[in-house]
């Protein structure tokens, strides 16, 4: 097991152009997360997945904003009309089960949007 | 005012000092208080977490929790270079019933940036 992995790690586009990142979680866990993280502050929550099922949606999250889960395995975030406020570390974790809510983190992708 | 609150510092400190650092929050239905560590680049990864008030210690580090008070801390013993990254407080409300939407959504603060110097 690798832990969770997230493509691509650096995105650059120019504004207006739409993005896709994926997150492939560890693959027994049940729970996904997406949090977005900008310089010099903490992550903060965007998205979470019980298997397939989009449990909670952040009021960060625009509707330029959708994210997936099919079949409850891998996840995809996608962002149409990319502004520049957008330009951030976008962070996917995945945890399992009940209880203290460990979320094992991703490396991030990093969004930069011209 | 945010939920949680977390000086950024940055605090910069010579090997085998004793770093405190701190956060407050304001949601009293925060149960579980992790903390986190992230180095340049990377995404954040677990150091320890504790449930409710008290201590809990793993190796030269203690975690402390202050219900009563809204006060969180992590304190670094005998500190060393490769402890130099930022440390991030995340308190969550924890579990709930199935489907609750309270579950696994941590609360970040903002990070201290911590230097250990050799």
């Amino acid at each position: 097991d690798t832990g969770v992995s997230q493509d691509p790690r650096h995105k650059i586009t120019k504004r207006g152009q739409n993005v896709t990142f994926r997150c492939d979680p560890i693959s027994e866990h049940n729970r996904l997360y997406w949090y977005r993280q900008t310089l010099g502050q903490g992550p903060e929550f965007l998205t979470y997945f019980q298997n397939e099922a989009q449990l909670e949606k952040s009021r960060l999250l625009s509707d330029r904003f959708s994210a997936e889960r099919p079949k409850g395995s891998f996840s995809t975030l996608e962002i149409q009309r990319t502004e520049q406020g957008d330009s951030a570390m976008y962070l996917c974790a995945s945890s399992w089960g009940h209880g203290a809510n460990v979320l094992t983190f991703g490396a991030g992708s990093r969004l930069t949007v011209l | 005012q945010k939920e949680v609150e977390q000086d950024p510092g940055p605090l910069s400190v010579p090997e085998g000092a004793i770093v405190s650092l701190n956060c407050t929050y304001s949601n009293s239905a925060f149960q579980y208080f992790m903390w986190y560590r992230q180095y340049s680049r990377k995404g954040p990864e677990l150091l320890m977490y504790t449930y409710s008030s008290g201590n809990k210690e793993d190796g030269r580090f203690t975690a402390q929790v202050d219900k009563s008070s809204k006060y969180i801390s992590l304190f670094i013993r005998d500190s060393q270079p490769s402890d130099s990254a930022t440390y991030l407080c995340a308190p969550s409300e924890g579990s709930s019933n199935a489907g609750g939407t309270s579950y696994g959504k941590l609360t970040f603060g903002q990070g201290t940036i911590l230097t250990v110097h050799p």
